[in-house]
């Protein structure tokens, strides 16, 4: 099991490129989530997808859009990056939002420099 | 924001020495969750605690919780050096887990 992948794990964007990050999850989990950790900010929820279908946003979500593509794969898009997206971006599964465990699972990150 | 705060920001211990870390939150929960980051890496999920439940124990790891004062305690017992890291505490309630600003934990050998 690969557990929770991202890809890329470096980019540079130039201000106002566009790029989308991928994820996907072999542990047949149902809710799916994306992150962005800046220093001194922890970790904040930018979208997630409580199961196959749903959205919704999290606290961060301005410029940014998201697909969930089927159960496996969830997608974070850029349209047109800005400075202030320069960050860390992790995705992170679990079994199913609000169950009793809820305990998530994250890829090892994206790190993106928007210039 | 139901958003959880570790306290202290940042604490440097002796190998063999105890570390103990905090956590605060703001509103009702379902129940509480510790990670840890290793420099450059994912989150690692630690540890879960209920909001019906006030202690839990995994190998050095106990974690209590006080939903009358809104907060959570981490201790690690007997602290190795592979412990440094960063440590996260995280709600789970009405939203998605919101994570805190977390504990940066050096452990010297």
């Amino acid at each position: 099991n690969a557990g929770v992948t991202q890809t890329p794990k470096f980019q540079v964007l130039k201000t106002g490129q566009s790029m989308t990050l991928q994820c996907a999850q072999d542990m047949n989990h149902n809710s799916m989530y994306w992150y962005r950790q800046d220093p001194g900010m922890g970790l904040r929820l930018i979208y997630y997808s409580a199961s196959e279908g749903t959205t919704d946003k999290g606290e961060v979500p301005n410029g940014y859009n998201v697909s969930r593509l089927n159960k496996r794969e969830f997608s974070l898009r850029l349209e047109s990056a800005a400075p202030s997206q320069t960050s860390v971006y992790f995705c992170a599964s679990s079994e199913k939002w609000r169950i009793a465990r809820n305990e998530q699972f994250f890829g090892p990150g994206t790190r993106l420099t928007v210039l | 924001s139901q958003q959880g705060e570790e306290d202290p920001q940042a604490l440097s211990i002796q190998e063999g020495e105890n570390a103990t870390m905090n956590c605060s939150y703001k509103t009702s929960i379902n129940n509480l969750q510790w990670y840890r980051q290793n420099s450059g890496r994912g989150l690692v999920h630690l540890i879960l605690i209920r909001s019906n439940e006030r202690e839990k124990h995994s190998g050095r790891l106990r974690v209590t919780l006080d939903t009358s004062k809104k907060s959570s305690s981490l201790l690690i017992t007997a602290s190795r050096a592979a412990d440094t890291a960063s440590y996260f505490c995280a709600t789970d309630g009405d939203t998605p887990l919101v994570f805190g600003k977390g504990t940066r934990l050096s452990v010297i050998a």
